[in-house]
């Protein structure tokens, strides 16, 4: 079974920095999705990023993008230029478009403090 | 503002009750799926809808049912409920089934006493 590990519970930033945030899965499938969603204290679930794995440029969305290593499996979130809005906890998921379920396995997510 | 919209927002009900949590997808999305958030599980997949037909099942009891109707909405009943069903329940659209990224609904907080 697919598994997705955030191996950092919280971490902070001061405004403007810029901060990594670490994901690693385990699969025995070459075909598969990934992405971040952040989740702020208003509970929404919010996309912030996908990453398809036969790409081999990291993407990128404004100030977040990721580096995606595909052999380590593991798919971090930079964020750059730190705003107080990034302040959620964000989470780390996976997506294979095999085996008859297109669900999302998430990690326990990590909460992200952002100082000013 | 996702387009996934969900009622109702909050849910106060008793235990051994039975709810209705309503799901409408984003304009044109076929799949539909349901999340469990919990602070002991994490997020959880429950169910797949997608074109009206249930396509995946994941850690749903059986006290739980759902269904998708042919105009896409969707339900998520929720039976004999215990204490442990305290949750937010999410729901997310997608267009199909293959590479499309998942929009998630503001989520139903469900509270049983």
């Amino acid at each position: 079974a697919q598994t997705v590990t955030q191996s950092q519970p919280e971490m902070s930033v001061q405004e403007a920095e810029t901060v990594t945030l670490s994901c690693t899965y385990d699969t025995s499938e070459s075909d598969y999705y990934l992405f971040w969603y952040k989740q702020p204290p208003s509970r929404q679930m919010i996309l912030v990023i996908r990453q398809e794995a036969y790409k081999q440029q990291n993407a990128t969305e404004n100030r977040f993008s990721v580096n995606f290593q595909k052999a380590a499996k593991s798919f971090s979130l930079k964020i750059s230029d730190s705003q107080l809005g990034d302040a959620a906890m964000y989470f780390c998921a996976y997506r294979t478009p095999q085996g008859g379920s297109e669900k999302l396995v998430f990690g326990k997510g990590t909460k992200l403090t952002v100082n000013p | 503002d996702s387009g996934v919209t969900q009622t109702p927002k909050h849910l106060i009900t008793a235990t051994g009750q039975r709810v209705t949590l309503r799901c409408s997808p984003r304009s044109g999305d076929l799949s539909v799926y349901w999340y469990q958030q919990s602070l002991d599980q994490g997020l959880q997949f429950l169910i797949q809808y997608y074109n009206g037909e249930e396509r995946a099942k994941g850690n749903i009891l059986e006290r739980f049912s759902a269904q998708q109707f042919p105009d896409l909405h969707s339900e998520l009943n929720l039976s004999s409920l215990e204490l442990g069903d305290s949750a937010l329940y999410f729901c997310a659209s997608s267009p199909g089934l293959a590479q499309w990224a998942q929009y998630f609904g503001p989520g139903t907080r469900l509270l049983v006493l």
